[in-house]
């Protein structure tokens, strides 16, 4: 079983809607990752977080710590932002290691 | 531009050949690493990189060898060992093992 969950595993919206992504995890972290991979491949980190709240222009990432809960909002979705979503938890320490979720392939329709 | 550099974005081989990939980075990272994507999986982690000449097992380093000869470069090498090599590649550097990731564009090993 993966330590990091992610839901839902597929999500499709249209364009302007208001976008939940969820991610859980089942031991302590340090801190939480929020990645997207285009299709080409390429991985950009969007947020590192470890309490609360950070926003990035459209995007919007919280974290629960008490309850090993985090969330990627994306408003007035674009479709642009079809890509997948990853989350990762931050063990830290000596090696920096990172547990990743599976990822939730987001489509934008226009 | 600083960044991460992989190549080439696309490798064939034919099985039982050993294939090098590549990565490079100018940010004056210490940290380097190497992950392997499989459908339907999260990125797993392969070998990492402290420091200039050293690195440690991941948690799928069987069957892979890298070396860390260069602050710059981080080569893995995927050997006739590994049982299913066909994968996307995913390298990643951080200032210290304590700093944020950065990834590289990655590269789709195909396997023949």
């Amino acid at each position: 079983k993966n330590e990091v969950e992610q839901s839902p595993q597929n999500l499709t919206a249209q364009e302007g809607e208001f976008i939940t992504i969820n991610c859980s995890y089942s031991v302590g972290i340090s801190a939480l990752h929020w990645l997207q991979q285009h299709p080409g491949g390429g991985i950009v980190s969007l947020f590192m977080l470890s309490s609360g709240k950070k926003k990035h222009g459209r995007l919007i990432a919280t974290i629960n710590i008490q309850e090993k809960h985090s969330s990627l909002h994306i408003t007035a979705s674009h479709p642009r932002d079809s890509a997948v979503y990853i989350c990762a938890g931050d063990y830290g320490g000596a090696t920096n290691k990172l547990i990743f979720g599976t990822g939730t392939l987001l489509a934008v329709q226009p | 531009d600083g960044g991460i550099t992989q190549s080439p974005k696309y490798l064939f081989r034919k099985e039982g050949q050993n294939v090098t990939l590549s990565c490079e980075q100018n940010l004056n990272h210490d940290a380097m690493y190497w992950y392997r994507q499989d459908p339907g999986q999260g990125l797993r982690l392969i070998y990492y990189s402290q420091i200039v000449n050293d690195f440690q097992k991941g948690d799928i380093a069987e069957g892979y060898s890298v070396s860390r000869e260069k602050k710059e470069s981080f080569p893995l090498t995927v050997t006739s060992a590994q049982k299913n090599p066909t994968a996307f590649y995913l390298c990643a550097s951080s200032r210290s093992v304590y700093n944020e990731q950065f990834f590289g564009p990655g590269t789709r090993l195909t396997v023949l």
